[in-house]
């Protein structure tokens, strides 16, 4: 079995601050961990992936995600936000232990202010 | 490359009328699904396919049908809609070991039944 819980369905952040948006994980066997990225009336983008390699993911646009196993966690970070970064946020995960359908989190909406 | 093409990108039907939404692939992929997406509520999986002519349910499967007859398509069928089926609804594909690759979305259907 697998689950993924988005910590914060909300994260509000000034332009040229950094953002934090909060992901853990139950998994039976090895994770694999994703995020994703949709802009407003848009199909979902792959940020970047962890897939039992290095512990720091470094993805696109910026944005990394570090694997912690011992937290279950895998948060998304980005050390300075841009306006074009406001957009809904998920995170995914999948198991080698099933068939690797993967469960969606319930996003978080990231909101930059000017 | 197209990617996952989705038709339509809207559509609005009246209750008890039914239609199908189409997705087509042009990756080879051998896994589809098709998921839908509720407010707050992340996304859902309805059914998945592991090849052509191989499909099963997901988390959400009643009041909709699917069917692969080619590794391209995996069109998704709403019989008899009902309200409740408002939504968006996105189809996806990867690779076999899809935790490697990622997966890729198309652009969405939204669903509205009135």
């Amino acid at each position: 079995a697998q689950s993924v819980t988005q910590l914060d369905s909300h994260v509000s952040v000034s332009e040229g601050t950094p953002v934090l948006l909060r992901c853990n994980y139950s998994s039976s066997y090895s994770p694999s961990l994703f995020w994703y990225v949709q802009h407003p009336n848009k199909g979902l983008q792959l940020l970047l992936k962890y897939t039992s390699a290095a512990t720091l993911v470094k993805g696109i646009n910026g944005f990394e995600a570090e694997f912690k196993k011992s937290e279950t966690s895998f948060h998304l970070t980005k050390p300075s936000a841009h306006m074009s970064d406001a957009a809904e946020y998920f995170c995914v995960v999948t198991t080698s232990g099933g068939s690797y359908i993967p469960t969606f989190g319930r996003g978080t909406s990231l909101i930059v202010h000017p | 490359n197209a990617g996952v093409t989705q038709t339509p990108k809207f559509r609005i039907l009246k209750i008890g009328q039914s239609m199908t939404l189409q997705c087509t692939q042009d990756m080879n992929h051998n896994y589809m699904y098709w998921y839908r997406q509720d407010p707050g509520m992340g996304l859902k999986l309805i059914y998945y396919s592991v090849g052509a002519g191989i499909t099963d349910k997901g988390e959400v499967p009643n009041g909709y049908n699917v069917s692969r007859s080619t590794t391209e398509d995996f069109p998704l069928r709403l019989e008899l809609a009902a309200p409740s089926q408002t939504s968006v609804y996105f189809c996806a594909s990867s690779r076999e070991t899809g935790d490697n690759y990622g997966y890729t979305f198309g652009s969405g259907t939204r669903l509205t039944v009135v």
